[in-house]
């Protein structure tokens, strides 16, 4: 079992749906979760972090669920501009310093007119 | 510069041949993290630096891989006697040095080994 895992998709949805990504994850001592968009062929950038609590961003909304050990990210309304890759990241304390971030492969997300 | 600044942005080498990927981090900036990212693949950690302590060398996939970083800045991937499974983008990114936490990536070297 991949240590990071997400739904490679691509998922199509159209302009103003809503949609959601899970990912699992295999380690429960993991301390910390993230989401980072990845747009084709540029580098990933930090989207949002997850909180215990569940935190929101606007459009965007990021969950932890610990007791089932996966995360989630819910977009609304979305937008011509959401179509990227959504790259879940795992902090795993237990590991060296470098190698703590575990990247999952990633949701592709495709938003059409 | 303002982000993390890579080159070159593509490398066409032969198989065989060494090459060097040249990495220039945000400023300031003590911790940097060399990645490998395989077409569809998620990211693959290669090596870490932090400050002036030992490198975490544990991602290297094999000793044709090694990094330096000089001066606690720049730092260079050097791949020698490439081989095609070694065409990935390679990524680097620096962070303020809390390991986990929030990191630059800069725009990636296109590595293709014909």
């Amino acid at each position: 079992r991949k240590e990071v895992e997400q739904d490679p998709g691509p998922f199509n949805v159209p302009e103003g749906a809503t949609v959601a990504f899970n990912c699992t994850y295999s380690n429960s001592a993991s301390q910390s979760f993230f989401w980072y968009r990845q747009d084709c062929r540029k580098e990933p950038k930090l989207l949002m972090s997850v909180y215990s609590s569940g935190n929101e961003d606007g459009r965007f909304t990021a969950q932890l669920n610990r007791a089932s050990q996966y995360i989630s990210l819910l977009i609304r309304d979305s937008k011509l501009s959401d179509s990227a890759t959504y790259l879940c990241v795992v902090n795993d304390g237990s590991r060296n310093a470098g190698n703590m971030l575990t990247f999952g492969g990633g949701t592709r997300l495709m938003v059409k007119p | 510069g303002a982000g993390v600044s890579q080159s070159p942005s593509n490398k066409v080498t032969e198989k065989g041949k060494d090459v060097e990927l040249r990495c220039d981090p945000i400023s300031g900036h003590t911790a940097l993290y060399w990645y490998r990212q395989s077409l569809g693949q998620g990211l693959e950690f290669l090596i870490y630096f932090q400050g002036n302590s030992a490198p975490d060398k544990s991602g290297l996939p094999s000793d044709r891989f090694s990094a330096e970083r000089t001066g606690g800045s720049v730092s260079t991937l050097t791949i020698q006697r490439t081989q095609q499974e070694d065409s990935a983008v390679y990524l680097c990114a620096s962070s303020w040095g809390t390991p986990g936490e929030k990191l630059f990536f800069g725009s990636g070297t296109q590595l293709s080994v014909l």
